[in-house]
């Protein structure tokens, strides 16, 4: 199984500050053939299910909003919120679908400094 | 827009089978995959399996042999079984749509506890 470690754990932003998250593969999720990184990013906010958020390691899906960002490659990943908001408060968890079992981050929350 | 949504029993005794359905609507089944994914209270994601339209299936290898996923496409419909249930299955279970993987369509997710 491919392991996928967050950090940090969880980290306190004010708003209008940037929050930025970390994740690392324990083995690349690039796929050479077409050159694309399995790796998607979800917000899960209390009591809802998790959202999708980024796929292809940094394609945001449609209707999410541009102040989040993602980066890298290979094995190491990056979500950016460049301007935090209240209503970002949430969970965010790495994943990699590269090969089954998909597997997720072990989250990193989100709070308001 | 695709909806999916959750049912099944809440409380299931140890030793016993969890049983959940998905009802899919606002789209077909077809071309895609249909994944079931849980989290224990408090805890992170474990994705659990998945299935084809046409019932080709993939199980997390830490849980196959304790796991079946069906699929009715007559009734938009998925199914979990999880055999032999202990306390480490109490969880909210989510199913979701999987398009090779991204998981861009969920339920509400459902509340199994296992007790006696």
């Amino acid at each position: 199984d491919i392991v996928m470690t967050q950090s940090p754990d969880s980290l306190a932003v004010s708003l209008g500050e940037r929050a930025t998250i970390a994740c690392k593969s324990s083995q690349s999720v690039l796929y050479s053939s077409n050159n694309k990184n399995f790796l998607a990013w979800y917000q899960q906010k209390p009591g809802q299910p998790p959202k999708l958020l980024i796929y292809w390691a940094s394609t945001r899906e449609s209707g999410v909003p541009v102040r989040f960002s993602a980066s890298g490659s290979g094995t190491d990943f990056t979500l950016t919120i460049s301007s935090l908001q209240a209503e970002d408060v949430a969970v965010y968890y790495c994943q990699q679908y590269f090969s089954t079992p998909w597997t997720f981050g072990q989250g990193t929350k989100v709070e308001i400094k | 827009q695709v909806q999916l949504q959750e049912s099944g029993p809440g409380l299931v005794k140890p030793s016993e089978t969890l049983s959940l359905t998905c009802t899919v609507s606002g789209g077909s089944m077809s071309t895609y995959y249909w994944s079931w994914i849980r989290q224990p209270p408090g805890k992170g994601l474990e994705w659990i399996g998945y299935i084809y339209y046409i019932g080709t299936t993939n199980y997390n290898p830490s849980l196959k042999s304790r796991v079946t996923i069906s699929v009715d496409t007559s009734k938009n419909q998925f199914s979990l079984k999880l055999s032999s249930a202990t306390a480490a299955d109490t969880a909210v279970y989510y199913c979701a749509r999987d398009a090779d993987g991204l998981l861009d369509y969920w339920g509400q997710g459902t509340l199994v506890t296992v007790s006696s």
